[in-house]
């Protein structure tokens, strides 16, 4: 069975600060990876998907995904954190096809002025 | 650009009573989801639906659940009896792309319901 680890329910970062959101993900067969973000108030949008293409993963808005799966990780990062960035943020998993997602527990992003 | 977009964004009711929830996928999708996020906890997934009928289920999808797409646009989740514990958010999703693996799925803004 499929599922996903986010570490830490709330990180907070400093403006222009690295983000780093973690997730560690369990799969028996080859996964289907994908972050999502909810702004307050609004529905779930896609950051970023990995597919079994290369294994780095670049998203809307300047966020970035890496696959380890030697560490069975696929951490979020975004080099410089902007105010606009505060939000909750998915990890998720899939198991391929139009198949459902199984979603980590979410991580609420604060950053700080 | 194309979006899901769900109705009411706030339902309340009371427990016992059937409820609706109504969900306008993009329009040339082909696969459909509800998904639910209890307060504090995570998103969970309720069913999938392709080809006018259920494709998968999960263990929270009971008899009290039910999935139709009435007509070429709407896509409704209904709970017949509903319970304290059904107070969820509620996300509507499609997508769209046939057999492709990792598939987005688009998300809707959500239904709040609460029962009281």
């Amino acid at each position: 069975a499929q599922s996903v680890t986010q570490l830490g329910s709330h990180v907070s970062v400093s403006e222009g600060a690295l983000v780093l959101l973690r997730c560690n993900y369990s799969s028996s067969v080859p996964p289907y990876l994908f972050w999502y973000v909810q702004y307050p108030n609004q529905g779930l949008q896609l950051l970023l998907k990995y597919t079994s293409a290369a294994t780095l993963v670049k998203g809307i808005n300047g966020f970035e995904a890496e696959f380890k799966k030697s560490e069975t990780s696929f951490h979020l990062t975004k080099p410089s954190a902007h105010m606009s960035d505060a939000a909750e943020y998915f990890c998720a998993v899939g198991v391929g096809g139009n198949d459902k997602i199984i979603f980590g527990k979410g991580t609420r992003l604060h950053i700080l002025p | 650009e194309p979006e899901v977009t769900q109705t009411p964004s706030h339902q309340v009711t009371q427990m016992g009573q059937e409820v609706i929830l109504r969900c306008v996928p993009i329009s040339n999708h082909l696969y459909f989801y509800w998904y639910r996020q209890i307060l504090g906890q995570k998103v969970e997934f309720l069913v999938s639906f392709y080809n006018n009928e259920i494709s998968e289920k999960s263990e929270i999808f009971d008899d009290q659940f039910s999935v139709e797409r009435p007509d070429g646009s709407n896509f409704t989740l209904k709970i017949r009896s509903t319970k304290l514990e059904d107070s969820a958010m509620y996300f509507c999703a499609s997508s769209g792309e046939t057999g492709l693996a990792g598939s987005e799925q688009f998300f809707g803004p959500g239904t709040r319901l609460t029962v009281l």
